[in-house]
């Protein structure tokens, strides 16, 4: 596609819910990222895929956390039993190989997601 | 560990004038990356220059510019002429190893009419 994509826009769940996030990066991209930016703070990395190498999960901040990416395209990040805290948005965001040494990513507009 | 520090959560310039944001961080390492991006309120972060700290020339890019200062581990982004598109959301991130980015906490920039 033309730039990276992201659904739903925004979400409101209850606590306790689980929800799904989708990311469809860039055709041809083959490093995929997922961020949280909780309301004015920078962003926490989450995971990062690359090609079919295992994902590096080392910020995914609980076992309610997961993510996937199927045939190397497509991410959908789980968040299980919802809680409060988790509220914040979520940034996905690809880039070429490891965009080179250079680094440059493009994100998608996230998805704000509201937990009461 | 590496650390990345916006000091200024707000700026606010006059449109057409100049104004500078500043960023340090912190790093063993002597090749590395540098990245201002910018994020406006539809939410998307879009790069807007990167340096490469091999690299003495500072990088520029239209009215963006940088001024990297490796032994003070200072990278300020400097924007001229303020249009009110400049309006959003700044941060500064460094590039560790072949993929990790670390980010500032990011700085308000208000343009005034």
């Amino acid at each position: 596609g033309a730039g990276v994509s992201q659904s739903p826009s925004n979400k409101v769940t209850e606590k306790g819910k689980d929800v799904e996030l989708r990311c469809d990066p860039i055709s041809g991209h083959t490093a995929l990222y997922w961020y949280r930016q909780s309301l004015g703070q920078g962003l926490e990395f989450l995971i990062y895929f690359q090609g079919n190498s295992a994902p590096d999960k080392s910020g995914l901040p609980s076992d309610r956390f997961s993510a996937e990416r199927t045939g190397g395209s497509v991410s959908t990040l789980t968040i299980q039993r919802t809680q409060q805290e988790d509220s914040a948005v979520y940034l996905c965001a690809s880039s070429f190989l490891s965009g080179g040494a250079a680094g440059e990513l493009f994100f998608g507009e996230g998805s704000r997601l509201t937990v009461l | 560990a590496q650390t990345v520090t916006q000091s200024q959560p707000e700026m606010s310039v006059q449109e057409a004038e100049t104004v500078t944001l500043s960023c340090t961080y912190d790093t063993s390492e002597s090749d590395y990356y540098l990245f201002w991006y910018k994020q406006p309120p539809s939410r998307q972060m879009i790069l807007v220059i990167r340096q490469e700290a091999y690299k003495q020339q500072n990088a520029t890019e239209n009215r963006f510019s940088v001024n990297f200062q490796k032994a003070a581990k200072s990278f300020s982004l400097k924007i001229s002429d303020s249009q009110l598109g400049d309006a959003a959301m700044y941060f500064c991130a460094y590039k560790r190893g072949n993929y990790q980015l670390i980010w500032g906490a990011g700085t308000k920039l208000i343009i005034k009419p």
